[in-house]
């Protein structure tokens, strides 16, 4: 089945680790995103990639980091200098701008819970 | 700068009630596309529709419609005779053309008691 996986589900950190989240798609999109939500409020945009090798900082990439080798994969690093990483982050995949050069739908992954200790 | 208003943040009704859940927007451009997700217990967002904004043709989904008006930058969505099943978080969201990125409003939390 075609979707979008995220791993781990629940992920717990000590300060001043990096941990990486994993984001992997076989919808054969070529963009791919990051979001992060805290509790009662809405996603904002971390980074986001349009194609492989290339990526863009979002509203909150300070304290963040990602690779974009794969088409397939875009990993999420959250680094020490994050200074509240406790969130749960969401990964999203959309097909690039069609010919009408409108703006795809983005589908989004199952969610990787981080939480600091 | 684009923005997504939901201004309920929590709606409670009994089943088989209607209830319309409110998204206004705000962008400076004249090409958007604006979105509803639904976001369950399990965290995982749902697409369930999206809308250009040269198109403002309502639109209805089974128990789902959703009222699209410009005039007033509104993209009001509402579930008719609702479920239990509909509980959860909704976003609304929006991308400017040439953004690919969204921006989401807050949420409404959506509780439905049998």
């Amino acid at each position: 089945d075609g979707g979008i996986t995220q791993s781990p589900k629940y992920l717990f950190r000590k300060e001043g680790q990096n941990v990486t989240l994993s984001c992997e798609q076989n919808l054969n999109h070529d963009a791919m995103y990051w979001y992060r939500q805290d509790p009662g409020q809405g996603l904002r945009l971390i980074y986001y990639s349009q194609i492989v090798n290339d990526f863009q900082k979002g509203d909150i990439a300070e304290g963040y980091s990602v690779s974009r080798e794969k088409k397939e994969s875009f990993p999420l690093t959250v680094t020490s200098a994050q200074k509240n990483p406790t969130a749960f982050y969401l990964c999203a995949s959309s097909s690039r701008t069609g010919t009408s050069g409108g703006t795809d739908t983005q589908y989004f992954g199952p969610g990787t819970r981080l939480t600091v200790l | 700068a684009q923005k997504v208003t939901q201004a309920q943040t929590e709606i409670s009704v009994v089943e088989k009630e209607d209830v319309t859940l409110d998204c206004v927007y705000e962008t400076r451009d004249t090409t958007y596309y604006l979105f509803w997700y639904k976001q369950p217990p399990s965290g995982e967002l749902v697409f369930l529709i999206r809308r250009n904004s040269f198109d403002e043709q309502n639109e209805i989904s089974g128990r789902y419609s959703w009222n699209f008006q410009k005039s007033t930058s509104s993209f009001n969505f509402t579930i008719t005779a609702s479920q239990v099943v509909d509980s959860a978080v909704y976003f609304c969201a929006l991308s400017e053309a040439g953004r690919r990125a969204l921006t989401f409003g807050s949420g409404t939390r959506l509780q439905v008691q049998p």
